[in-house]
């Protein structure tokens, strides 16, 4: 079985200020990684994964994350936030053995980005 | 086009009612999720489709039955509602079960059970 955990449950930043989201996670089995983010009222979109490969990945809107296997972490960074990234972000895993696609998720993080 | 849309948006009901939630994905993708984001916005799957097959029931009470008529539809009917039901259902699809596939979700309908 996997879980995540999302070490801030709020983020306040100000506006050009850079940010890290922390995501860790815990498997058994090796796993795929992923982070989305929803904002307001909205569904989720894919921000960026992590699947094999480089472990330093870039996604959309100037995010990207690290890979740690030994620490288990993959954490998200963003050099400089916009008032328009304010939004909740969800890290979540899938373990590599297909298991019907499922995504475990955190409890999410609220960025809050300030003028 | 809205690649995932789901019907209705909002849903406010009283308990004890049976109600749906339509969901249809136009991506030609063969898998199709139902997750409940709670008032917590914590997310948990509850059922997975693989080409109208089911795949993962997350233990979920047999009030929640999904039905897939075809693959570009899962449907998700509530039987007999209850105060704890209220929260923010996704419908989601991806091109594969696989975990190495991008999940596409959809705007949530938010039900309200008073």
């Amino acid at each position: 079985a996997q879980s995540v955990t999302q070490l801030d449950s709020q983020v306040p930043v100000f506006e050009e200020a850079p940010v890290e989201l922390r995501c860790n996670y815990s498997s058994s089995v090796s796993v795929y990684l992923f982070w989305y983010v929803q904002y307001p009222n909205q569904g989720l979109q894919l921000l960026l994964k992590y699947l094999s490969g480089s472990t330093l990945v870039k996604g959309i809107n100037g995010f990207e994350a690290e890979f740690n296997k030994s620490q288990t972490s993959f954490h998200l960074r963003k050099p400089s936030v916009h008032i328009s990234d304010t939004a909740e972000y969800f890290c979540a895993v899938t373990s590599v053995y297909n298991q019907g696609g499922k995504l475990i998720f955190g409890q999410g993080t609220e960025l809050s980005v300030k003028p | 086009d809205t690649a995932v849309s789901q019907t209705p948006k909002y849903l406010v009901t009283q308990m004890g009612n049976d109600k749906s939630i339509k969901c249809e994905q136009n991506l030609g993708h063969d898998t199709m999720y139902w997750y409940k984001q709670d008032s917590k916005k914590f997310l948990k799957i509850m059922f997975s489709y693989n080409n109208k097959e089911l795949i993962i029931n997350e233990t979920v009470p047999n009030r929640f039955s999904p039905k897939s008529p075809d693959k570009a539809h899962l449907n998700l009917h509530i039987n007999s509602l209850e105060l704890g039901d209220s929260a923010v259902y996704f419908c989601a699809s991806s091109p594969l079960g696989g975990g190495n596939t991008e999940a596409f979700f959809g705007q949530g309908t938010r039900l309200t059970v008073v």
